[in-house]
């Protein structure tokens, strides 16, 4: 069964930091792994999307790698601002129909 | 604009009442999810739908009933069957092809308390 793990649960930084938030997932039989945003009370924004088959994918200040083989994603913020607060979510898709997600991570950047 | 609309945003139940949650999209997608999400826990699947007419249980699919009449709308019915159903719960759909390997969209959710 996949199962899919978050570190840290929660991450309090100063502005301006490059931040990285991990992923790790016990079967590597993936499609894809997706990273979202959520903020408090809100429904979930697409960050990122890495195919299988690719290494990483960039978007602005996010770059998310995926090796598969190890079972493991990061998510890379850099020069983190107040307005990145807020909780990361990973998923992996694997079969056809469903994301198996993680806890998440709940960044608070702090002026 | 497009995108994918939740009603309500709020909703309060009384125990043994039905209750059905709304989900549209004009995103023109195929594919329709359910999730619901617990505080500490990850977003759960509860049923998908991969055309109209047709859909799937998930993973916590007891106590819960869906419908695919139409391509653009997926309710989600929360009976009084559902042992606790105190959650927000998440609609999400996804675009036609590559099964599993499309990106998904989520709505806005809608949070359910049960009084």
């Amino acid at each position: 069964k996949q199962e899919v793990t978050q570190i840290p649960a929660a991450l309090s930084v100063p502005e301006g930091e490059n931040l990285v938030l991990n992923c790790s997932f016990t079967d590597s039989a993936i499609y894809n792994l997706q990273w979202f945003r959520q903020d408090p009370g809100k429904g979930l924004t697409s960050l990122l999307l890495i195919q299988s088959s690719q290494r990483e994918q960039t978007s602005g200040r996010l770059n998310a790698s995926l090796d598969k083989s190890s079972g493991r994603s990061t998510l890379y913020i850099a020069a983190s601002q107040p307005g990145d607060s807020a909780t990361y979510l990973c998923a992996v898709s694997q079969g056809a129909d469903k994301l198996i997600f993680g806890t998440g991570t709940r960044l608070q950047v702090f002026p | 604009d497009g995108g994918i609309t939740q009603s309500p945003k709020y909703l309060f139940r009384k125990e043994g009442q039905n209750v059905t949650l709304s989900c549209e999209q004009n995103l023109n997608h195929d594919a329709m999810y359910w999730y619901r999400q617990d505080p500490g826990q990850g977003l759960r699947l509860i049923y998908y739908s991969q055309i109209v007419n047709d859909f799937q249980k998930g993973d916590i699919a007891e106590g819960y009933s869906v419908s695919r009449e139409k391509k653009e709308s997926f309710p989600l019915t929360v009976t009084s069957a559902q042992k606790n159903p105190t959650a927000f719960y998440l609609c999400a759909s996804s675009p036609p092809g590559g099964r599993g390997r499309n990106e998904q969209f989520f709505g806005p959710g809608t949070r359910l308390t049960v009084l």
